[in-house]
């Protein structure tokens, strides 16, 4: 099983201000790897698909990098409505996510 | 716009079978993997397994001997069953689609809201 760990665990920011969230796989997943964001009550959202693209709809504000085992997800400029849980997710074996991290208003 | 839809007992009793099925509306069921992933009450998320609309199946490992995921194509419909639960089964089933034109078939890009099982006596 390829366990990936997400750090942090929790952030507190404010609006606006720029975030980058970390995602590190225990073995090499590629590209293969995807970003997930997860309201309160609500099922996830696919922000980001093959470490990179951007999925259909989401905002130009969110971006991802990395390759191998160390990735990163970005939100330029953070707005009231991201603030929520995000979670990774790698398919270069049968699908496994991180644990999460937790992005809360300051 | 494709949507799914989430349905079955809430309640299920320790030892007994949960039954959960997923209805697509909105669009098609054909050429698309649908994929049964939980969420325990506060913690992340975990992949139980997809279905390819020909019936091909594929599960997560620590699953795999209780699990079985079927499709109805006529009804748009597909199913999981998770036998001899425990309350470390309780959780939101959430049911959702891989693959298709832009995503591979692990990569999930619609999802339904979500149902609560709980598995209690």
């Amino acid at each position: 099983e390829i366990v990936l760990t997400q750090s942090p665990a929790t952030l507190s920011l404010s609006p606006g201000e720029r975030v980058t969230l970390s995602c590190r796989a225990s073995q090499s997943v590629s590209s293969y790897l995807a970003w997930y964001q997860q309201k309160h009550g609500q099922a996830p959202r696919l922000l980001i698909y093959d470490a990179s693209n951007r999925a259909t709809g989401i905002p130009a504000r969110f971006s991802g990098s990395g390759s191998g085992t160390d990735f990163t997800l970005t939100i330029s400029s953070l707005e009231p409505e991201d603030f929520a849980v995000y979670y990774c997710q790698q398919r270069s074996s049968w699908p496994t996510f991180g644990q999460g991290t937790r992005l809360e208003i300051k | 716009q494709v949507q799914l839809q989430e349905s079955g007992p809430g309640l299920v009793k320790p030892s007994e079978t949960l039954a959960l099925t997923c209805t697509v509306s909105g669009g098609s069921i054909s050429s698309y993997y649908w994929s049964w992933i939980r969420q325990p009450p506060g913690k992340g998320l975990e992949w139980i397994g997809y279905v390819y609309y020909d019936g091909r199946t594929n599960y997560n490992p620590s699953l795999k001997s209780r699990v079985t995921i079927s499709v109805d194509t006529s009804k748009k419909q597909f199913s999981v069953k998770l036998s001899s639960v425990t309350a470390a089964d309780t959780a939101v089933f959430y049911c959702a689609r891989g693959g298709g034109d832009h995503y591979n078939h692990y990569t999930m890009d619609v999802w339904g809201q979500g149902t609560t099982v709980t598995v209690s006596s």
